[in-house]
């Protein structure tokens, strides 16, 4: 797998709170997407971050990627009970050229 | 907004019978993806195809072939279903690489008994 083990976690905080969710990866990437999977729904595109940003922001979402490191993190502030999802990373394998997905974060927020 | 249609949503096979899983979309993409996920796990790449009359292999074709007919339609067939194929299918079109996103249909549910 492209991904470590502590790609797969689970969270549950109360409404209001912030929070961050990590994954690293193995290869080489250029290019990390972050995705949110509602119940019941195909995965939606959240946020892209590039190896040349360090930090990309929309709106109450935070992207980092430390290529140094070979991670990426995505922090939402001020979560809301709408926010409980399953959140994904998703890197662009320069090699393979495809994009990969790690397990996610099962994030539960409650009002 | 990008619109990317499966059918059927449910759909309960026998073990060795032939399941076929549709995948439409207008969004007028070069590029489509099969892909499934396993509770408890990410998406992994069944498929894929970079328009009309192309299929390339994923990370984990096998038991699983796939056709694209037209720019709008790409179709995953199971020739032989097992048990462990039973997952969730999705479908999604798309730029290829890091740079393009993905939308994603709402998913097939297969069981194979």
């Amino acid at each position: 797998s492209q991904w470590g083990e502590e790609n797969l976690q689970a969270l549950s905080i109360q409404e209001g709170e912030d929070v961050t969710m990590n994954c690293s990866y193995k290869t080489y990437t250029t290019v990390v997407q972050w995705y949110r999977q509602k119940s019941g729904k195909g995965p939606a595109q959240l946020i892209l971050i590039r190896s040349n940003e360090r930090e990309k922001r929309s709106g109450r979402l935070r992207a980092t990627l430390d290529t140094s490191s070979q991670s990426s993190s995505l922090s939402i502030t001020g979560t809301l009970a709408t926010d409980t999802a399953v959140y994904f990373c998703a890197s662009f394998n320069t090699n393979t050229g495809k994009l990969t997905f790690g397990d996610g974060t099962v994030l539960t927020v409650k009002p | 907004e990008a619109a990317v249609t499966q059918s059927p949503r449910n759909k309960v096979a026998v073990t060795g019978g032939k399941v076929t899983l549709s995948c439409n979309q207008t969004n007028n993409h070069n590029n489509m993806y099969w892909y499934r996920q396993d509770t408890g796990h990410g998406l992994r790449l069944i498929h894929y195809s970079y328009g009309a009359g192309s299929t390339e292999k994923g990370d984990i074709p096998d038991g699983y072939k796939a056709s694209r007919p037209s720019q709008e339609n790409f179709s995953l067939i199971l020739e032989l279903a097992t048990p462990s194929q039973t997952s969730v299918y999705f479908c999604a079109s798309g730029g290829w690489g890091g740079q393009n996103t993905l939308y994603f249909g709402a998913g097939t549910r297969l069981s194979v008994l």
